[in-house]
This record gives structure tokens, C-alpha cells and sequence, in this order.
């Protein structure tokens, strides 16, 4: 069955430095999300991405994250400069459609900025 | 704005009773609803979805949500639980006029033997 990869499944940063999160969509998929969890707490939108542009983004999606589709298989989520309150599992999701269809989650990067 | 509640944080029933979770959604217009479940160090699987038609709909694994319009619910039941059952458990909505989902705090689900 397809589905969503994401890697790594943690990353340890030193606060202030720059993270590349990456995700493999499940492969017909057109539309590709990124949300978070913070620990304890609920799971929030950050950004969705179609036709190799930002389709809609949540307030927490400020100018220190960026998204990417550099090769045509891999989205990417960039945080420039973390901070510890970046700390987050972070999901990747994928949908063949924008509305109407289900979104396939990967299993999460855990995050830990110290 | 979207808004989805689930009043039970932590769940225990015991393997082979009746479970039902509940979730509240404030939403204008019709809403697409999930529930998703995520097992230890593993993503958010969806077990199953409503987006018009029957309210009752079944999912995966054996369990099955009813659409309230009225009490703006979306419970999910499964008659008897399985030891494997044992996950957190989150209510989504989605709408018409955006791609996202908003999640509710996730309910922990604890099976006893």
C-alpha cells in the first residue's frame, strides 16, 4: 500500500540553526500539507502546497518556515532559524485532491531544539 | 472558524466492552469529519470519513461513526474492543472552502485486559 515517508524520524538542532524536513508524498498525489503537534497538545495546520505553490497557510507559518518541491518527489519543510518553541512532531500529509478526499499522514519528525 | 472538541482525554474500558468517543465540531455550513488514530511512533491513520449521504459510516478495524447535525457531533463506537485498540484517537474537520483540517485534542484510548 502507498504511503507517506518522512525522514528523519527525529532530528536533535541547536537553537537558531537551520532544519530541513523532508517527505515523500505517496506518488499521484497532488496536494501536500505539513502540520505539527506540540507535545501535549493539539494537531495544527501549518501549510498546503499545490501546483508548486502555497495554496493556504496558518498564522504559525511566518517567514521563518518555507516549503519546497525542489525534484518533482520530495516536499520539504525549511525552518531557518529554530526555536525551542519549534519543538514539535511535525507531519507530512498527501491527498489526490484538494476537497472531497483524505489526507495520508507519514509517521512524523520529532523535532528537539535545545 | 472551525472548531472541533473531544471532551474525554484518557479513555480505559476493558478488551472485548463497547467504546464510544465523542467529538463536538463547530462548523457554519456542512462539514467533511475524520477521525484519524495514531498508534506509538506510528502517523495518523484514517479510519474513516464523512462527507455527505448516510450519517452512519463504517471505517476500518471495525469501527463506525453516526453524523449528528443537530448535536454537532461525530462519535466514534466500536462494539468490543481489542487489546490492539490501544492508541490515541483524533476527530477532524474539514470544509468546503479550505484544504486544512483542525484537529481536536486527541483522546487516549487504554485497553485492560
Amino acid at each position: 500500500e502507498p504511503e507517506v515517508t518522512q525522514t528523519p524520524s527525529h532530528q536533535v538542532t541547536q537553537m537558531g540553526q537551520e532544519v530541513i524536513l523532508r517527505c515523500v508524498p505517496i506518488s499521484n498525489h497532488l496536494y501536500f500539507y505539513w502540520y505539527r503537534q506540540i507535545l501535549g497538545q493539539k494537531v495544527e495546520f501549518l501549510v498546503s502546497f499545490y501546483n508548486n505553490e502555497i495554496s493556504e497557510k496558518s498564522e504559525i507559518f511566518d517567514d521563518q518556515f518555507s516549503v519546497e518541491r525542489p525534484d518533482g518527489s520530495n516536499f520539504t519543510l525549511k525552518i531557518r532559524s529554530t526555536k525551542l518553541e519549534d519543538s514539535a512532531m511535525y507531519f507530512c500529509a498527501s491527498s489526490v485532491g484538494g476537497r472531497y478526499t483524505e489526507a495520508f499522514f507519514g509517521q512524523g519528525t520529532r523535532l528537539t531544539v535545545v | 472558524a472551525q472548531s472541533v472538541t473531544q471532551p474525554d482525554i484518557h479513555i480505559t474500558v476493558s478488551e472485548g466492552a463497547s467504546l464510544e468517543l465523542r467529538c463536538n465540531y463547530s462548523y457554519g455550513a456542512t462539514p467533511y469529519l475524520f477521525w484519524y488514530v495514531q498508534s506509538p511512533g506510528q502517523g495518523l491513520q484514517l479510519l474513516l470519513k464523512y462527507f455527505s449521504g448516510d450519517t452512519l459510516v463504517q471505517g476500518i478495524k471495525g469501527f463506525e461513526a453516526e453524523f449528528k447535525r443537530s448535536q454537532s457531533s461525530f462519535n466514534l463506537r466500536k462494539p468490543s474492543v481489542h487489546w490492539s485498540d490501544a492508541a490515541e484517537y483524533f476527530c477532524a474537520v474539514g470544509s468546503q472552502g479550505a484544504q486544512k483540517l483542525v484537529f481536536g485534542q486527541g483522546t487516549r484510548l487504554t485497553i485492560n485486559p
